[in-house]
């Protein structure tokens, strides 16, 4: 079965450090993956997908994520966090070929910027 | 540019009362629908998906339905409200072309509070 793991809750980081939230799957065959973000009662937002290629992935607001296969694991990361990047983040997976139109995500990772 | 809509933003419904939240779709045309469940803030529980006007698939049974009458229309509804009917209420869209990954696109959500 395709799943998603986000082990951590909750990630509390001061402004200024680097972020890493955490993302781990379970897929068979190449998954595509994805990252959201999604701000209080608001939908979710896309920030950053890996499909193939290079494993390091750079997407909206200065968010980057790190593929690697033998870790299965997809972790999104930020050099140096700001206090409005404090949000739930999913991290998602995406069969390929066969259903294609199932998304798998995971349970959220609260992030906690301090100023 | 695509954008999605989504309505009524908020509900607050009587336990046993009928529900029905649309969402519309514009600039893009056969679009994968989406309809998620989101309860207390966390994580998303896919309810529906829809692949053209009137295929349906369904991934859990519930106590809702969902709809595709338009190409770019897509109703979620309930006949008779519960109380475990509360929550955030997302539609998403996709589209997979040749050669792209298709990511999902998200309404700003409609939250449902059952009393």
């Amino acid at each position: 079965a395709q799943s998603v793991a986000q082990p951590e809750d909750q990630v509390n980081v001061a402004e200024g450090n680097p972020l890493t939230v955490k993302c781990t799957y379970s897929v068979s065959g190449n998954p595509y993956l994805f990252w959201y973000v999604q701000y209080p009662n608001r939908g979710l937002q896309f920030l950053l997908k890996y499909i193939t290629g290079d494993n390091l992935v750079k997407g909206s607001y200065g968010f980057e994520a790190e593929f690697n296969k033998s870790q299965t694991s997809f972790h999104l990361k930020k050099p140096s966090a700001l206090v409005s990047d404090s949000a739930l983040y999913f991290c998602a997976v995406r069969d390929r070929p066969a259903n294609f139109n199932k998304f798998y995500f995971g349970s959220g990772t609260k992030l906690n910027v301090k100023p | 540019s695509q954008t999605i809509h989504q309505w009524p933003a908020t509900l607050v419904q009587p336990v046993g009362s009928p529900l029905s939240l649309e969402c519309t779709v514009e600039g893009t045309s056969n679009p994968n629908l989406y309809w998620y469940r989101q309860a207390a803030g966390r994580g998303l529980q896919l309810l529906f998906y829809s692949v053209g006007i009137g295929q349906i698939s369904s991934e859990v049974p519930q106590n809702l339905s969902a709809s595709r009458p338009q190409d770019r229309q897509f109703i979620l509804s309930s006949k008779k409200l519960l109380l475990s009917d509360s929550g955030f209420y997302l539609c998403a869209w996709s589209v997979i072309l040749t050669g792209q990954t298709g990511e999902l696109f998200f309404g700003e959500g409609s939250r449902l509070t059952v009393l």
